[in-house]
């Protein structure tokens, strides 16, 4: 069966750097999340969409935008990225009902040096 | 704003049952308990999902009572590859909170 793919695998950026990290949903799935994990942490919810358009923000800082395109794809774009910023990015997928199950992606491991 | 809670750690041996329970005291009428599990550098997968009473699927069982307050993972048979961290959440489509992963479980099988 088809997952959630996110692209890139790894990227390797330096401070004030910008980055685009991409992920492509499950076919027929409607809604997009994206989460942040740093080392030995929990992952934080940064921001969905639903139907192409934005439905629910989370801690997502305001260097960050994201936005989910017509084919369902969505991407998210980091500027002046910081040490900080260095961690897993996830992206999940679901189709909305009330009962939602989020589908995950291999995540994009993003180090800002 | 997590509204659930789970034991820090827990450990156990191959073939063991193991029950990881995780509270939810402020759990709304219509919120589903969902729990997920998660290996190191990997996203999180999608175990088990119920609303009340017994689930059970090819992987694992969801106990839940009645006044529906916890809820009880329970993973028959462990194995060394059972060792992860398993998340509890609970929300619906209309609970913001449902997106928010509280501290998980980790758990430890040993040989």
């Amino acid at each position: 069966a088809a997952g959630v793919i996110q692209s890139p695998r790894h990227l390797i950026k330096e401070k004030r750097e910008t980055a685009t990290l991409k992920c492509y949903p499950i076919p027929r799935h409607d809604t997009v999340y994206w989460y942040q994990q740093g080392p030995g942490q929990d992952p934080q919810f940064l921001i969905s969409f639903y139907e192409k358009m934005q439905s629910d923000k989370g801690s997502i800082p305001d260097r960050f935008s994201a936005q989910q395109f017509s084919d369902y794809h969505s991407e998210l774009n980091m500027s002046s990225l910081e040490l900080g910023d260095s961690a897993l990015y996830f992206c999940a997928s679901s189709l909305r009902d009330r009962d939602e199950k989020l589908f995950f992606g291999s995540g994009t491991q993003l180090s800002v040096l | 704003l997590a509204k659930t809670t789970q034991p820090i750690s827990m450990d156990s041996y191959e073939g063991q049952e193991v029950n990881i329970t995780c509270s939810h005291n402020n759990i709304a009428t219509n919120d589903y308990i969902t729990w997920y599990q998660q290996f190191p550098s990997q996203g999180p997968r999608f175990i088990i999902q119920g609303y009340k009473t017994k689930v059970t699927n090819e992987v694992a069982s969801l106990f839940i009572p009645a006044d529906r307050k916890s809820s009880t993972l329970s993973l028959p048979r462990v194995s060394l590859s059972d060792t992860a961290v398993y998340y509890c959440l609970v929300g619906d489509t209309a609970d913001f909170n449902k997106f928010y992963f509280g501290s998980g479980t980790k758990l430890n099988v040993k040989p």
